[in-house]
């Protein structure tokens, strides 16, 4: 399968605790972006990366939220001192941009975290 | 702030009937326009896409949408739906404008139930 892929695809935690979430793109895509959904609603952008470099993360929730794509392939997603709050869907993607064009997203299957 | 909304929370059909389902978007400048499926179980895939050209774009499994530049409106339609339709569908759309991080604002999602 050369999908999204993402890792864990269920995290369970305490409140408190740190989490950690992997995601591996469609090899030859630049683009990854991060997602959160909760019930009821569509997916929410977090941030997103141009190869390595993280282009946007004024809409991550928090500063307990923070994001990596140290060689430009894989990325992963950390979120510090859980709250319930944070129990949601998060979900990768990514894309292939050249230039100016635009492509679309390619989703993975998520991580689900519960957080008790 | 931009935004996407989808008319409808839930609805239910029979087989063969057919099926509109409303999306609307807030912004006036160009867009990126997308239809996502997310059947049960799985993850996000995209069913169709608009970039520019012919405002009638075909997708898989018989999907169409039209684009509707003077109403802000990207509709999808089946003229007539199978029980293996069942499923949540997503609008989402790029605003594209000096800035754009390419991310994706989506609607909160449509759930199509079809009864055989």
């Amino acid at each position: 399968d050369t999908g999204v892929s993402q890792n864990p695809r269920h995290k369970i935690t305490k409140r408190g605790q740190n989490v950690t979430f992997r995601c591996d793109p469609i090899s030859e895509h630049n683009r990854l972006y991060w997602y959160r959904q909760t019930l009821g609603q569509g997916p929410e952008f977090l941030t997103y990366f141009q190869n390595e470099a993280q282009l946007e993360k004024s809409r991550l929730l928090s500063d307990r939220f923070s994001a990596e794509r140290p060689k430009g392939s894989f990325s992963t997603l950390e979120i510090q001192r859980t709250e319930q709050g944070d129990s949601a869907m998060y979900l990768c993607a990514s894309s292939l941009v050249v230039g100016a064009s635009y492509n679309e997203q390619f989703f993975g299957p998520g991580t689900r975290l519960t957080v008790l | 702030a931009q935004s996407v909304s989808q008319h409808n929370h839930h609805v239910i059909l029979s087989e063969a009937a057919s099926l509109e389902l409303g999306c609307n978007y807030s912004y006036g400048g160009t867009v990126n326009l997308f239809w996502y499926v997310q059947y049960p179980g799985q993850h996000l895939q995209l069913l169709l896409k608009y970039f520019s050209g012919d405002p009638l774009v075909k997708g898989i499994k018989g999907f169409e949408a039209e684009f509707i530049k003077s109403k802000f409106s990207f509709n999808l339609r089946k003229p007539s739906v199978q029980w293996s339709d069942t499923a949540e569908y997503f609008c989402a759309v790029n605003f594209n404008y000096g800035g754009s991080q390419g991310n994706l604002i989506f609607g909160k999602g449509t759930k199509l139930s079809v009864k055989p």
